[in-house]
């Protein structure tokens, strides 16, 4: 059984530029979850998807959307990137009715140039 | 914005000792969660404690909750250096979220 996987695992940005990072849930999992770890930080919650919908959004700017597919998958996309949007993209999916369930990925490292 | 802090930061052992680490949160929860990261990479669900639970252990893990003080605390028996890795605490609270603490980063000498 594959567990959550993400891809890609690195890019390298300018800053300015738009990226798509990718997740794929655990199977039999429906709700993805999005989360930003700066460097010698804890994740911190961008938001999660349910159904298709943006069901919660944590602290972060418009710059940020998410999508989420009729098979589960989901995208991550960030706008005008930042310097300071440098970070692991962490993505983790949760069972049907047990969202403090949360199973990671490997995480895309972006770096903004 | 960080739900808590952990302490200590960073702690180094020897390989056989034992681990502890401690995790206070802010806001009332509904239940507290361990996760290790090994270097920069995606998180390991280790254990999870509900609020109504006072301990819990699994293996060489024993996990305790003190919803009074707002604080749990980790302790790892027996460690190993595969045991080297950043150690998390992360919390549920109202909403469908995790809320993580700062970390504590644990090295295991040989």
């Amino acid at each position: 059984d594959a567990g959550v996987t993400q891809s890609p695992t690195h890019l390298i940005k300018t800053r300015g530029q738009q990226v798509t990072l990718r997740c794929s849930p655990k199977s039999g999992h429906d709700t993805v979850s999005w989360y930003q770890q700066a460097l010698g930080q804890g994740p911190q919650f961008i938001f999660q998807y349910y159904e298709e919908e943006e069901r919660q959004r944590g602290n972060f700017p418009d710059r940020f959307s998410g999508h989420q597919f009729p098979n589960y998958s989901s995208e991550l996309n960030v706008n005008a990137l930042l310097l300071g949007d440098s970070a692991l993209y962490l993505c983790a999916s949760s069972p049907a009715g047990r969202t403090y369930e949360q199973y990671f990925g490997p995480g895309t490292r972006l770096t903004v140039t | 914005s960080q739900q808590g802090e952990e302490d200590p930061q960073a702690l180094s052992i020897q390989e056989g000792e034992n681990a502890t680490m401690n995790c206070s949160y802010k806001t009332s929860i509904n239940n507290l969660q361990w996760y290790r990261q090994n270097s920069g990479r995606g998180l390991v669900h280790l254990i999870l404690i509900r609020s109504n639970e006072r301990e819990k252990h699994s293996g060489r893990l024993r996990v305790t909750l003190d919803t009074s003080k707002k604080s749990s605390s980790l302790l790892i028996t027996a460690s190993r250096a595969a045991d080297t890795a950043s150690y998390f605490c992360a919390t549920t609270g109202g909403g469908n979220k995790l809320t993580f603490g700062t970390g504590t980063q644990l090295k295991v000498e040989l």
